[in-house]
């Protein structure tokens, strides 16, 4: 019964591919969230969708892009990868942050993460 | 913008030491703060959270005070154990006047702990 799954655990892809991680969570959240952790471990988000509606988007290059089929899931895409790219990406929810509940509340549950690895 | 500063690592204790992992953050408004950790391999897990002025979040003998006047959230175990290894993070969240986010995190770059035996 886990909270919140991804996958793969990890990729190791080319240089140039195109790839997909996909998180899903059963938690009964409506805000998902990606996040990318540096080899230095330094976690930065990079989108946030609630409801399948972006609320976040960081300075990400747009070769990355979140698909949001429903309030359970949160994909990211990725077009021609890039080395800079390796990293580990975790998926997060919570409940929607701009309510009054959610942001005294603004808990957000982890995935697993993804190794990233482009070579 | 919003930033948190944690102080550099790893720090490395013996079993039962005392903890202190200082975390001093910058931000408009009166941000949320949270303590995360990440047990090898894992995601993260949110260890402790306060909302709000001297307000003391506290969980599984670790504990921090949301200190307004100095912007700190210093993360305190009394006695550490081998299995209390792991990487900290602090972590704010702006509120706004509304008192509502967008559920931004920002981090601190973490803290690796190892205690040994």
């Amino acid at each position: 019964d886990t909270a919140v799954s991804q996958t793969p655990k990890y990729l190791v892809t080319q240089m140039g591919n195109d790839k997909s991680i996909k998180c899903e969570q059963n938690l009964g959240h409506d805000t998902m969230y990606w996040y990318k952790q540096d080899s230095k471990k330094f976690l930065k988000i990079m989108f946030s969708y609630n409801n399948k509606e972006l609320i976040i988007n960081e300075t990400v290059p747009n070769r990355f892009s979140p698909k949001s089929p429903d309030k359970a899931h949160l994909n990211l895409h990725i077009n021609s990868l890039e080395l800079g790219d390796s990293a580990v990406y975790f998926c997060a929810s919570s409940q929607d942050p701009r309510t009054r509940w959610g942001s005294s509340y603004n808990e957000q549950f982890f995935g697993p993460g993804t190794r990233l690895t482009v070579l | 913008g919003d930033s948190v500063t944690q102080m550099e690592g790893p720090v490395t204790l013996s079993e039962e030491a005392f903890l202190t992992i200082n975390c001093t953050y910058t931000a408009t408004g009166y941000p949320s703060l949270f303590w995360y950790v990440q047990y090898p391999g894992e995601g993260l897990q949110l260890l402790l959270k306060a909302t709000k002025a001297d307000d003391k979040g506290s969980n599984k003998g670790f504990e921090a005070t949301y200190r307004k006047e100095t912007t700190s959230f210093h993360l305190e175990k009394g006695s550490v154990q081998v299995s209390d290894s792991a990487v900290y993070f602090c972590a704010l969240s702006p509120i706004n006047a509304g008192g509502t986010s967008y559920g931004k995190l920002t981090f601190g770059q973490g803290t690796i702990l190892t205690v040994h035996p």
